[in-house]
């Protein structure tokens, strides 16, 4: 596609539930980050990949949540027993070759009632 | 450690005025910047980028920066402000062929008229 498309778009989903956020970034771009922006701040990093391996998951907050990107192309975040503090808005970019310049999709806004 | 710092939450400026919006950094290697542009309910888009040579860099819609290595700033500016300037501004540090994206609070933009 185009840009780098996230879905689904909106998701809400009760407290201890099991999410999964994709996202397809831009055609050809090797380098793919997961953010996280809660109301207020500004992007945090998460995981990125190079490939299909997570070359960084420093960013990941605990062991509730993954990522993987099994062919290189699309990426799965998964996040287990959701908990009210995981409510916020994921951000998926890539980039070719793992330059930081790097194109946002819109985002999942995730919302754990 | 790495940071970005925003030091405006809020700026109100008329339209066809002049804008800056400030942005200190610290950052124990040489610093990639950028500056992010995010309007309601899009994802980033990147208005432009620092990565070496000339220190005035000039991006989209009219914004230029200025790196300033000496006061460790990067501060966003446009000459005349348009009403569809109106978002949140990221600022954000990195290494170039690093894994990750420093991101500031963001500085809201409100344009009257």
């Amino acid at each position: 596609g185009a840009g780098v498309s996230q879905t689904p778009s909106n998701k809400v989903t009760e407290k201890g539930k099991y999410v999964e956020l994709r996202c397809d970034p831009i055609s050809g771009h090797t380098a793919l980050y997961w953010y996280r922006q809660s109301l207020g701040q500004g992007p945090e990093f998460l995981i990125y990949f190079q490939g299909t391996g997570a070359a960084d998951d420093s960013g990941l907050p605990n062991d509730r949540f993954f990522a993987v990107r099994p062919e290189g192309s699309v990426s799965t975040l998964k996040i287990q027993r959701t908990e009210r503090g995981d409510s916020a808005v994921y951000l998926c970019a890539s980039s070719l070759g793992g330059d930081l310049e790097a194109f946002f999709g819109q985002g999942t806004r995730l919302t754990v009632v | 450690a790495q940071s970005v710092t925003q030091p405006d939450i809020h700026i109100t400026v008329s339209e066809g005025a002049s804008l800056e919006l400030r942005c200190n950094y610290s950052y124990g290697a040489t610093p990639y910047l950028f500056w992010y542009v995010q309007s309601p309910g899009q994802g980033l888009q990147l208005l432009l980028k620092y990565f070496s040579g000339d220190t005035l860099v000039q991006g989209i819609k009219g914004f230029e920066a200025e790196f300033k290595r000496s006061q460790s700033s990067f501060n966003l500016r446009k000459p005349s402000v348009h009403w569809s300037d109106a978002a949140e501004y990221f600022c954000a540090v990195g290494a170039r062929y690093g894994n990750k994206l420093v991101f500031g609070a963001g500085t809201i933009l409100r344009v009257k008229s």
